[in-house]
């Protein structure tokens, strides 16, 4: 139990859905971030919010929506997805200052199927 | 910008025995450098991480790591695997300035009985 979860754990969706992926950490960051990861490849950093201010959006596709209300909640939204955005969406937060980087604590990821 | 290799995405090893998982980084500043298990269906969990002081860093589950800023390397080691070890295992790197994490493709270690 890392303080993050992430809620589906799983989901089937069709080309023409809409849906959100829900992300919670329990503690007390100030950064939230949402990663791809897809078979056989590295990683993805998609989307960086800092004190609740999108800092990086990795040059995704608009049919990934983010949204972060406050610190503590972070939400992906889906829309007119490709089957080729079928992977595993991770989040993660991490306490964040000027002066140093902190680990990145993950949640347990939400696998994504688009048909 | 940073990177990192993994140059093995595949490790098979006895149980009982040692293993080295190897991780190279490319960077033109400072880096923090992190390794991070993955268990089926399961999101990263951190095993360890260098930030500065000793090149020798020790983290959970009997694993260790040395940084070696010469070679640009942190190798994962753990002197004696158990079948739990099997799992999948990422390096990142981290530098200032900016937060963001640059993972390795992975290294998939099977823990032969």
């Amino acid at each position: 139990e890392t303080g993050v979860t992430q809620t589906p754990r799983h989901l089937v969706m069709g080309m023409t859905n809409k849906k959100s992926l829900k992300c919670e950490q329990h503690l007390g960051h100030n950064a939230m971030y949402w990663y791809k990861q897809s078979a056989k490849k590295p990683l993805e950093l998609m989307f960086v919010y800092n004190f609740k201010e999108q800092t990086e959006n990795n040059s995704v596709p608009s049919r990934f929506s983010p949204e972060c209300p406050n610190s503590s909640h972070l939400f992906l939204h889906l829309h007119t997805l490709q089957p080729e955005d079928s992977a595993l969406y991770l989040c993660a937060s991490s306490q964040e200052n000027s002066h140093s980087t902190d680990t990145q604590y993950f949640g347990p990821g939400t696998r994504l199927t688009v048909l | 910008a940073q990177s990192v290799t993994q140059l093995d995405s595949q490790v098979p090893v006895f149980e009982e025995a040692p293993v080295e998982l190897r991780c190279n980084y490319s960077s033109s500043v400072s880096v923090y450098l992190f390794w991070y298990v993955q268990y089926p269906n399961q999101g990263l969990q951190l095993l360890l991480k260098y930030l500065s002081g000793s090149t020798l860093v020790k983290g959970i589950n009997g694993f260790e790591a040395e940084f070696n800023k010469s070679q640009t390397s942190f190798h994962l080691r753990k002197p004696s695997v158990h079948i739990s070890d099997t799992a999948e295992y990422f390096c990142a790197v981290s530098a200032r300035p900016g937060n963001q994490f640059y993972f390795g493709t992975g290294t998939s270690l099977t823990v032969i009985p």
